[in-house]
């Protein structure tokens, strides 16, 4: 069965210091990976995804994300984090052929930011 | 003006009441969806429009009624609701075209609560 799993429900983190966020999916073919984040009160917005090629993707707000397949990770990191971070991060898998919308999401994590 | 908007942005029913969620996409897409995010569950997919078609239905209740009479709106009737129906209720959008970009536009949601 198709799921994806964000180990870590809550993170704390102090302004400055980096982040990385875990993800691990499972998947039968050859996934499409993707962060999003929510901001309170917010919609979702797309920080970055993978489709093939480099394994280590760039996204907005300084967020970057690698690719293992050998660990079915797909896990988001920021080398110093910003108060304006604080929000909730979804990682989710999708499927070539899919539609754009039929994404399995994670439950995310929560990311606070402590000053 | 944000891209996807939505309408009510909380709304308290109860169990016996109709009432309906509006959601108007100013982004020229041809594909809308209607998402429920429950507290410490999976963004959950309910509903996929592609050019004002319905593609998907993810076995949801008969008591959520969809609508979508052009690309740009999309409505979610409600009735008989269960309080377990509660939740964030988030319409998104996005371009079906070619390959699939992953990237869904998301409104700010609607807090529904049923008592």
């Amino acid at each position: 069965a198709q799921s994806v799993t964000q180990p870590d429900i809550h993170i704390t983190v102090s302004e400055g210091a980096s982040l990385e966020l875990r993800c691990n999916y499972s998947y039968g073919a050859t996934p499409y990976l993707f962060w999003y984040v929510q901001s309170p009160g917010q919609g979702l917005q797309l920080l970055l995804k993978y489709f093939s090629g480099d394994t280590l993707v760039q996204g907005i707000k300084g967020f970057e994300a690698e690719f293992k397949r050998s660990q079915s990770s797909f896990n988001l990191r920021k080398p110093s984090v910003h108060w304006s971070d604080a929000a909730e991060y979804f990682c989710a898998v999708g499927a070539l052929g899919g539609s754009q919308g039929n994404l399995i999401f994670g439950k995310g994590t929560k990311l606070s930011v402590k000053p | 003006e944000t891209g996807v908007t939505q309408t009510p942005r909380h709304l308290v029913m109860g169990m016996t009441n109709k009432k309906s969620l509006k959601c108007e996409q100013h982004l020229g897409h041809n594909a809308m969806y209607w998402y429920k995010q429950s507290a410490k569950k999976p963004l959950e997919l309910m509903f996929v429009y592609n050019f004002k078609e319905q593609t998907e239905n993810n076995s949801v209740p008969s008591r959520f009624s969809p609508e979508c009479p052009n690309s740009s709106h999309l409505f979610l009737h409600l009735h008989t609701l269960q309080p377990e129906d509660s939740a964030l209720y988030l319409c998104a959008s996005s371009q079906e075209q070619g390959e699939p970009t992953g990237e869904l536009f998301f409104g700010e949601g609607s807090r529904l609560t049923v008592l």
